[in-house]
């Protein structure tokens, strides 16, 4: 089993649609959780941290179970400029972080 | 401006010739990280470093070396033993190990 898992995608949406990424994770004692977005050929970016309780920045939600060892990330009103491949991230304790391999989003107008 | 950058944007090379990919930072951070993406596929840890004078081995450290002599600075070094050089490579660093990450701008390396 993979050790972070995400449906590659792509997800092909229209403007202003909501839009659920899943991505699961296969070692219970993960502790640290985020999102990144990476834009095509360039570096990632720290899009959120995902906490137990969950969390919401703007249009940006995270939720974590850690029970199911499920993190999702919902993007609500999508804008064009939100097309881009989403990363999920997970801390095995004491080591480095464990990327997925993304899922992609494409909007269009 | 805080941040990591890396040098240079592009790397073209021939094969059999060793080449030092450049990554500082500016963030004061102690953990620095060297990855590996190739198209379509998710980023593979080379090597990190947690202090300086001491680094570890990743997924995929065969045919790459690196060294930590300073806090901001942790070259790669991409040898000609490495059968598959051509990749996009990036280098992070973070607070701590297994804090959020800050990536540079990677570096497109050629091998031809």
């Amino acid at each position: 089993r993979k050790e972070v898992e995400q449906d590659p995608g792509p997800f092909n949406v229209p403007e202003g649609a909501t839009v659920a990424f899943n991505c699961t994770y296969s070692n219970s004692a993960s502790q640290s959780f985020f999102w990144y977005r990476q834009d095509c050929r360039k570096e990632p970016k720290l899009l959120m941290s995902v906490y137990s309780s969950g969390n919401e920045d703007g249009r940006f939600t995270a939720q974590l179970n850690r029970a199911s060892q499920y993190i999702s990330l919902l993007i609500r009103d999508s804008k064009l400029s939100d097309s881009a491949t989403y990363l999920c991230v997970v801390n095995q304790a004491g080591t480095a972080l464990i990327f997925g391999k993304g899922t992609t989003l494409s909007v269009s107008s | 401006d805080g941040g990591i950058t890396q040098s240079p944007k592009y790397l073209f090379r021939k094969e059999g010739q060793n080449v030092t990919l450049s990554c500082e930072q500016n963030l004061n951070h102690d953990a620095m990280y060297w990855y590996r993406q190739d198209p379509g596929q998710g980023l593979r840890l080379i090597y990190y470093s947690q202090i300086v004078n001491d680094f570890q081995k990743g997924d995929i450290a065969e045919g790459y070396s690196v060294s930590r002599e300073k806090k901001e600075s942790f070259p790669l070094t991409v040898t000609s033993a490495q059968k598959n050089p051509t990749a996009f490579y990036l280098c992070a660093s973070s607070n701590r190990q297994g804090y959020e990450q800050y990536f540079g701008p990677g570096t497109r390396l050629t091998v031809t």
